[in-house]
């Protein structure tokens, strides 16, 4: 149980285009999923908390205009990089967690490896 | 949130046991001690969470002491297939989880 998906799982665009990241929980209803960024061999950083049916929250520092989120069901959320720059080529991680659990128990999904042209 | 202080790395051999020690002298009455995994270009697996004294799971125990200002994740006769980024988290039930540098486990044979 518990699994959450990311597609696609790598994908190239060019600058200047838009790229949408889904992310789905797959075998439970998730009110809340997050959206974090590693750079290679650092850690990872949260982006923006995404509830269902409302806006995200996002950190400070996270562009919300080039940083679209949409969080339209329990088992879905999107994050949509417009006009996309190489330096937000990056490895894009979403989790979530239980609808009735602990929002600090995520589960995450396996990433996308966006690259930047 | 509590900030966590790890070793950055630490080798291994296979068949035997690891911990990993996370301290967090400012943890709060509240908070919870959660560690992941994370293999490379994986996105991070959540292992065992605890508040206090021992948790154990079909991977591993998480050792809490009683005052609570460090865990310690064991990993119980590793294998290759545990080399990994493990992250220890301490936090409330307010979604903000705050990843560290990690420790680098690297298992040889």
């Amino acid at each position: 149980g518990a699994v959450v998906s990311q597609h696609p799982s790598r994908v190239i665009c060019k600058s200047g285009t838009s790229v949408k990241i889904e992310c789905r929980s797959l075998d439970f209803q998730a009110t809340t999923m997050f959206w974090y960024r590693q750079f290679p061999k650092k850690s990872l950083m949260l982006m923006a908390t995404s509830n269902e049916g409302s806006k995200a929250t996002y950190e400070q520092g996270v562009e919300k205009d080039k940083f679209l989120i949409n969080h339209a069901s329990l088992t879905l959320s999107t994050l949509t990089v417009t006009s996309a720059h190489p330096e937000d080529s990056s490895f894009y991680i979403c989790s979530a967690s239980f609808t009735s659990g602990r929002s600090d128990e995520q589960y995450f999904g396996p990433g996308t490896r966006l690259t930047v042209t | 949130l509590a900030k966590t202080t790890q070793p950055i790395s630490m080798d291994s051999y296979e068949g035997q046991e690891v911990n990993i020690t996370c301290s967090h002298n400012n943890i709060a009455t509240n908070d919870y001690i959660t560690w992941y995994q994370q293999f490379p270009s994986q996105g991070p697996r959540f292992i065992i969470q605890g508040y206090k004294t021992k948790v154990t799971n079909e991977v591993a125990s998480l050792f809490i002491p009683a005052d609570r200002k460090s865990s310690t994740l064991s990993l119980p006769r590793v294998s290759l297939s545990d080399t990994a980024v493990y992250y220890c988290l301490v936090g409330g039930n307010d979604y903000k989880l705050s990843f560290g540098a990690g420790t680098t486990v690297t298992v040889r044979a």
